[in-house]
């Protein structure tokens, strides 16, 4: 089956860079994109999402750029910050009757150095 | 609003016990979803339920079953634990309709022994 991974396992900076995290798709039919923070002992948590006719999507301090001709999806942190440290997984929806149901990429761990 | 819960927080069975996890949501959502993560994975959909006395098979659903009795409540059952099903397990909610997003609760960690 198709699935959603990601270029980087971990990801280490500095606070106030900014920091971006990557992530590759195989499933061309899929038509939403989200990307959650998961804290240590926590559930994910929602941070940005988009759908396939945007290729851009920006909230407060995040930005989701979506490629679908190299099916690539990318999450920007602008001055990231300690509380920034967390896993961050995207998910992928296949459209049509799939009842919104998500496959999500392994995770990239990312952290922030005071 | 509590969101979505679960319980219990924490549990250890031993090989060939049984057991039940349950999710609770006061959204009122209709879809519903249990997933497991292991170390190094991401989150993989055992089962899902589209509404009230529905269920259906996610990726990884063997061992596993699943109720939905009760439309804020979906519940996880183990009939025979394996030391495999060892597993942080996380229930999520969404409305109906199109693709959005999935309310997450904090999740169960469960250890076979």
């Amino acid at each position: 089956g198709e699935s959603v991974g990601l270029h980087l396992p971990t990801l280490s900076v500095q606070e106030g860079d900014n920091s971006i995290i990557n992530c590759a798709y195989s499933n061309s039919a899929s038509d939403y994109f989200i990307w959650y923070k998961q804290e240590s002992g926590k559930g994910p948590q929602f941070i940005i999402d988009i759908r396939s006719n945007m290729d851009k999507r920006q909230g407060q301090r995040v930005t989701v750029l979506l490629n679908k001709t190299v099916k690539h999806l990318s999450l920007q942190i602008a001055a990231t910050q300690p509380g920034d440290s967390a896993v961050y997984f995207c998910a992928e929806n296949a459209g049509g009757t799939s009842y919104g149901k998500l496959t999500f990429g392994q995770g990239t761990i990312l952290t922030v150095h005071p | 609003n509590a969101g979505v819960t679960q319980t219990p927080k924490f549990r250890v069975l031993k090989t060939g016990q049984s057991m039940t996890l349950l999710c609770a949501q006061d959204m009122n959502h209709e879809y519903m979803y249990w997933y497991r993560q292991d170390p190094g994975m991401g989150l993989r959909l055992i089962h899902y339920s589209v509404g009230e006395g529905t269920t259906a098979k996610g990726e990884v659903p063997d061992g596993y079953n699943v109720s939905r009795l009760k439309k804020q409540n979906f519940l996880l059952g183990l009939e025979s634990a394996a030391p495999s099903q060892t597993s942080v397990y996380f229930c999520a909610s969404r409305p109906s309709g199109g693709a959005g997003e999935q309310f997450f609760g904090p999740g169960t960690r469960l250890t076979v022994l």
